[in-house]
């Protein structure tokens, strides 16, 4: 079964520091890795993600995440965080033959961006 | 970018009632789409997967005669709440598959049941 996890609940960083939520998934196979944010009271927003190629992606709002597949991780990260960017994280992943791109999600991991 | 929308973004009802939760791709067909449920400072918990043309499919532990899932178009999917209880109480969001992978996700239904 595949599973993805985000260890940390909450990650608290100062503005302008560099950020990294971390994600790490067990799964059999070449998965599909995604980072989501959510605002509160809001759907999700696709962030970045990982399907083939170059090993570091980037995406929205200055965000990148590296996928390092012997270490089965996809943590994301930021140069220089800001209060904006405080919001739920999720980290997720997905399969070529899932029916829908079925996704399969992390807890989530709040960022606090402190001024 | 693909939009998806819900309707309503909140909902008040009364314990027994029904409550039918509509999500459309705004820009793009999708002959799948997917709900979900989440709990506050939770992660989103899949409920079903709607599937236009036939049967929803139910993850184990939700109820199908409860949540009712109909995929009416290539554009819309209902999820009707019936019999609603204060348990029922919760974020509901649907999501969509994009053409690259990801999911396009409404902006989420916030249900409470008095």
């Amino acid at each position: 079964a595949q599973s993805v996890a985000q260890p940390e609940d909450q990650v608290n960083v100062a503005e302008g520091n560099p950020l990294t939520v971390k994600c790490t998934y067990s799964v059999s196979g070449n998965p599909y890795l995604f980072w989501y944010v959510q605002y509160p009271n809001r759907g999700l927003q696709f962030l970045l993600k990982y399907i083939t190629g170059d090993n570091l992606v980037k995406g929205s709002y200055g965000f990148e995440a590296e996928f390092n597949k012997s270490q089965t991780s996809f943590h994301l990260k930021k140069p220089s965080a800001l209060v904006s960017d405080s919001a739920l994280y999720f980290c997720a992943v997905s399969f070529p033959n899932n029916a829908g791109n079925m996704l399969t999600f992390g807890g989530g991991t709040r960022l606090m961006v402190k001024p | 970018g693909a939009v998806v929308s819900q309707h309503p973004s909140w909902v008040i009802c009364k314990s027994g009632t029904s409550v039918k939760i509509e999500c459309r791709s705004l820009d793009f067909q999708a002959t799948t789409m997917f709900w979900y449920r989440q709990f506050p400072k939770q992660s989103l918990m899949l409920m079903a997967t709607s599937n236009e043309g036939s049967k929803a499919t139910y993850e184990q532990g939700v109820e199908k005669d409860k949540f009712l899932i109909n995929h009416a178009s290539l554009t819309l999917s209902t999820l009707t709440v019936t019999s609603a209880h204060p348990e029922d109480s919760s974020f509901y969001i649907c999501s969509a598959p994009g053409p690259t992978y990801e999911q396009y996700f409404g902006p989420g239904t916030r249900l409470t049941v008095t």
